[in-house]
């Protein structure tokens, strides 16, 4: 089953826009809850992350927001820009992130100029 | 400063043969990762381990085998290859730092292809 499921599966914004991509989990044990960035060729790195004693996590241009009760988290990329254009993956954790990380099935972002 | 390796980049191999995909740290991390990673399915969790010594099945291990006799070195091995195992490849590694922000490397990946 799908422990962790992400939206959409693909994205396209215009330079300048707000970019905005879900995620929504089922095990309550989770309780760290990262987003990595992945180019192509690459593999991927560690963009944000958020436990969930905070509803919201800022870091320049990119912002988590978590909803405890709803079992949701979302990344927010505001001001988007065209070398944001990558895929993006929320996961989830337990044990404070030292357990192993289920991902999602990833959200292909395009920025355009 | 390395991080995570593996090795090789790329590999083509026919049905039924074997092989072992590397994976090397040198940041002296506790935890380490196999994953796959398939058009539009995400990163599947495939072993992983918390130390040497200790390995333990992910969400897809059926076909593949794991050994942990460093800290450093984590390899994969596929048995028997079939076209279902045609994917790419990453290793990753974490430390357990407690409340800390932890934080996986991945490496840049194999892409295997099984003809």
């Amino acid at each position: 089953q799908q422990q962790v499921k992400q939206s959409p599966q693909s994205l396209i914004v215009q330079k300048g826009g707000i970019s905005i991509i879900n995620c929504a989990y089922e095990n309550t044990a989770f309780d760290y809850f990262p987003w990595y960035q992945q180019f192509p060729g690459k593999g991927p790195a560690l963009l944000i992350a958020i436990r969930p004693d905070v509803s919201e996590k800022k870091e320049g241009r990119f912002t988590i927001s978590f909803n405890k009760s709803a079992k949701q988290f979302s990344l927010h990329i505001m001001d988007s820009q065209p070398g944001d254009s990558a895929t993006y993956f929320c996961a989830a954790s337990k044990g404070g992130g030292t357990d192993k990380l289920i991902f999602g099935t990833g959200t292909r972002l395009q920025v355009f100029p | 400063n390395a991080g995570v390796t593996q090795t090789p980049k790329f590999r083509i191999l026919k049905i039924g043969q074997s092989m072992t995909l590397q994976c090397t740290q040198d940041m002296n991390h506790n935890y380490m990762y196999w994953y796959r990673q398939d058009p539009g399915m995400g990163l599947k969790l495939i072993y992983y381990s918390v130390g040497a010594g200790i390995t333990d099945k992910g969400e897809v291990p059926n076909g593949y085998n794991v050994s942990r006799s460093t800290t450093e070195d984590f390899p994969l091995r596929l048995e028997l290859a079939a076209p279902s195992q045609t994917s790419v490849y990453f290793c990753a590694s974490s430390n357990r730092i407690g409340q800390g922000n932890t934080e996986a490397f991945f490496g840049q990946g194999t892409r295997l292809t099984v003809v």
